[in-house]
């Protein structure tokens, strides 16, 4: 039973390019979570979804990011338009229900650079 | 608003030693309580939590904690500590029922041979 997944785990992008972030969640987790870690800091919420749903979006900043969790495949967080203070660590986690402490799975990460 | 507060940023702590992780937080109620651990470059893994009922917990690792309703902390300890234990240790509490973790700043374990 493979844990939570992300692709990729490094990613560079350019000033002004576009960042795309992969999350597989768990076998049968259908909520899923996404947290930012910037350098030297914890973890801030950005974004909770189940399928197809937004839940609660408080967490992310009002432009340039957004996020999805299709029916089927992964859910992405895309940045536009990257700018260097995005370079951090992004990490996603999945659970079985909506009430995050009874089963959160944290995926390794993708370490997004932005040059 | 809740918010989670670990006051050291570093410890270091020599092999074999016990180590103790200071957590306070701020939250009306009694939030659920939890630690993870990073290694570098790595997502994080639960050592434990707290819900309710026995305020010391087990968890993995041969880590414990201690839940102090009066000092609003939740405290980890190791008697003994490895090297294995060098990574970067952080708190986080949710609200009862709630949906996201609020973090600690994290403290970062150095274990000195």
């Amino acid at each position: 039973n493979a844990g939570v997944m992300q692709n990729p785990r490094h990613l560079v992008r350019r000033r002004g390019q576009e960042a795309r972030l992969r999350c597989s969640p768990m076998k049968g987790h259908s909520h899923v979570y996404w947290y930012r870690q910037l350098p030297e800091e914890g973890l801030k919420f950005m974004v909770y979804l189940q399928k197809e749903n937004i839940i609660d979006e408080s967490g992310m900043p009002k432009e340039r990011f957004s996020a999805e969790f299709p029916k089927e495949g992964p859910s992405i967080l895309r940045i536009q338009q990257v700018v260097r203070g995005d370079s951090a660590a992004y990490f996603c986690a999945s659970s079985t229900t909506g009430q995050g402490g009874y089963g959160y799975t944290f995926g390794s990460g993708t370490r997004l650079t932005v040059v | 608003a809740q918010s989670v507060t670990q006051p050291d940023i570093h410890i270091t702590v020599s092999e074999g030693a016990s180590l103790e992780l200071r957590c306070n937080y701020s939250y009306g109620a009694t939030p659920y309580l939890f630690w993870y651990v990073q290694s570098p470059g790595q997502g994080l893994q639960l050592l434990l939590k707290y819900f309710s009922g026995d305020t010391l917990v087990q968890g993995i690792k041969g880590f414990e904690a201690e839940f102090k309703r009066s000092q609003s902390s939740f405290n980890l300890r190791k008697p003994s500590v490895h090297w294995s234990d060098a990574a970067e240790y952080f708190c986080a509490v949710l609200k009862a029922a709630g949906n996201k973790l609020t973090f600690g700043g994290g403290t970062r374990v150095l274990v000195k041979p």
